[in-house]
């Protein structure tokens, strides 16, 4: 089955600084890549997503890339702000694979003052 | 408002004693997941539905059930729940296409405390 990995677990940037994340997956045939946010005591909310069909997808300060070949695909945050900080989970998903998702384990970032 | 809807949002119980946890969407989504979510390993999935009647399952079922007789509800039961099922438990919901994946609306989840 599929397996996706996630560094770093913790991430500290000041605030106004870029962080990025970044996730492998195993699986070639996935072909959806989905970033959620879950803020403390919150429900996981989806933030980007990225289909295999294309590199890179931008929504104001944050963009996420894929790298098909290397089957790496990675979270970018400019400008951080503290309502930055949470738990950011990628996640990859196989078409026909019933909409399963597999999750990484996730990462705490955290935009210090 | 769509959304996703779990109850009970707190529950502390004892070994053995059978509960269900209910998840009912308002979004007309066909597919419709449970997971758990532990410290350092993320979500995993317990069950899915991908409609009516239909469901299989994941990567972590083992102690539970799941029924899917209406489309807007997903129950998750404990038969006899164990220490090791306490957990933060989430349901999500999604519109299902036969080849396109879909985002995945997640509810605000369940803390289940087993002693």
């Amino acid at each position: 089955g599929e397996n996706v990995e996630q560094h770093p677990s913790t991430l500290s940037v000041q605030e106004g600084d870029s962080a990025v994340i970044k996730c492998t997956y195993s699986d070639s045939a996935s072909n959806y890549f989905p970033w959620y946010k879950q803020e403390l005591g919150k429900r996981p909310q989806l933030i980007i997503d990225i289909r295999s069909n294309v590199g890179e997808k931008k929504d104001q300060r944050i963009a996420v890339t894929l790298n098909k070949t290397a089957k790496h695909f990675s979270l970018h945050i400019t400008e951080t702000q503290p309502e930055d900080s949470a738990v950011y989970f990628c996640a990859a998903s196989r078409a026909g694979g019933g909409n399963k998702l597999t999750f990484g384990t996730g990462t705490q970032l955290k935009v210090e003052l | 408002e769509a959304q996703v809807t779990q109850n009970p949002r707190y529950l502390i119980t004892v070994t053995g004693k059978k509960l269900t946890v209910t998840c009912s969407q308002n979004m007309n989504h066909e597919y419709m997941s449970w997971y758990r979510q532990d410290p350092g390993l993320g979500l995993r999935q317990i069950y899915y539905s991908m409609n009516v009647e239909v469901t299989d399952k994941g990567d972590v079922p083992e102690g539970y059930k799941v029924s899917r007789k209406e489309k807007r509800n997903f129950p998750l039961i404990l038969e006899s729940p164990s220490p090791n099922q306490t957990s933060l438990y989430f349901c999500a919901s999604s519109l299902s296409w036969q080849s396109s994946n879909q985002p995945q609306h997640f509810g605000d989840g369940t803390r289940l405390s087993i002693l």
